[in-house]
């Protein structure tokens, strides 16, 4: 019973284009949407976040969208360089169970 | 440096054989947490800790052990390691459950082969 889906596994896309990650979950009562980044023989490292309480937070080239009533999170990469290859987790938070809950994470291709 | 240090990065061991893993952060964070990630499934979390001597069980916790008996240090230990268990293993810290207010911090990874 997965909690948090990250449903395409794998994503190519040409540097400078758009890439866009995505995820579902299926609780309402998450407070806190992050994506986290994963190199190879490293560990994850936080990207962007957002909180239940909007519907779109920017950083630079990363904008994460929060769909509430379709509880979808996106993940918008513009534009996309050969150095975001790497395998993207979207992870949920409840403040009130201190537990975090991960996808299974897309590994994104960036083409030179 | 802020970092979350584990050790050992690589372990390859038989069934039934005690073993430990430990995480040590240098950041002061109250909260630590141990994930496992396995093709497929990815990052689980088997245990956390909001403080010292306060820890609770994640989604997976079954074989595992941990204690923090000190605010910098969480190790993991699996007392009778089984093939099931073979995976690899991150340790992470942040302030206390702050959600996106302080994201985790992560260890760089055990990876465990248990035969």
């Amino acid at each position: 019973d997965q909690q948090v889906k990250q449903n395409s596994p794998s994503l190519s896309v040409q540097e400078g284009r758009i890439s866009i990650l995505n995820c579902d979950y299926t609780n309402s009562m998450f407070d806190y949407f992050l994506w986290y980044k994963k190199y190879p023989a490293e560990g994850p490292t936080f990207l962007i976040s957002i909180s239940s309480i909007k519907d779109k937070n920017e950083d630079g080239r990363f904008t994460v969208f929060l769909n509430k009533s379709a509880k979808h999170l996106s993940l918008h990469i513009v534009p996309s360089q050969p150095g975001d290859s790497a395998v993207y987790f979207c992870a949920v938070y409840t403040s009130g169970t201190y537990k975090y809950i991960f996808g299974t994470g897309t590994r994104l291709k960036v083409l030179a | 440096e802020a970092q979350v240090t584990q050790n050992p990065r690589y372990l390859i061991t038989v069934t039934g054989k005690k073993l430990t893993v430990t995480c040590s952060q240098n950041m002061n964070h109250e909260y630590m947490s141990w994930y496992r990630q396995d093709p497929g499934l990815g990052l689980r979390q088997i245990y956390y800790s909001m403080n010292v001597e306060v820890t609770d069980k994640g989604d997976v916790p079954e074989g595992y052990k941990v204690s923090r008996k000190e605010k910098r240090n969480f190790p993991l230990i699996l007392e009778s390691p089984s093939p099931n268990q073979t995976s690899l293993y991150f340790c992470a810290s942040s302030y206390r459950g702050q959600g996106d207010k302080q994201p985790q911090h992560f260890g760089d990874g055990t990876r465990l082969s248990i035969l």
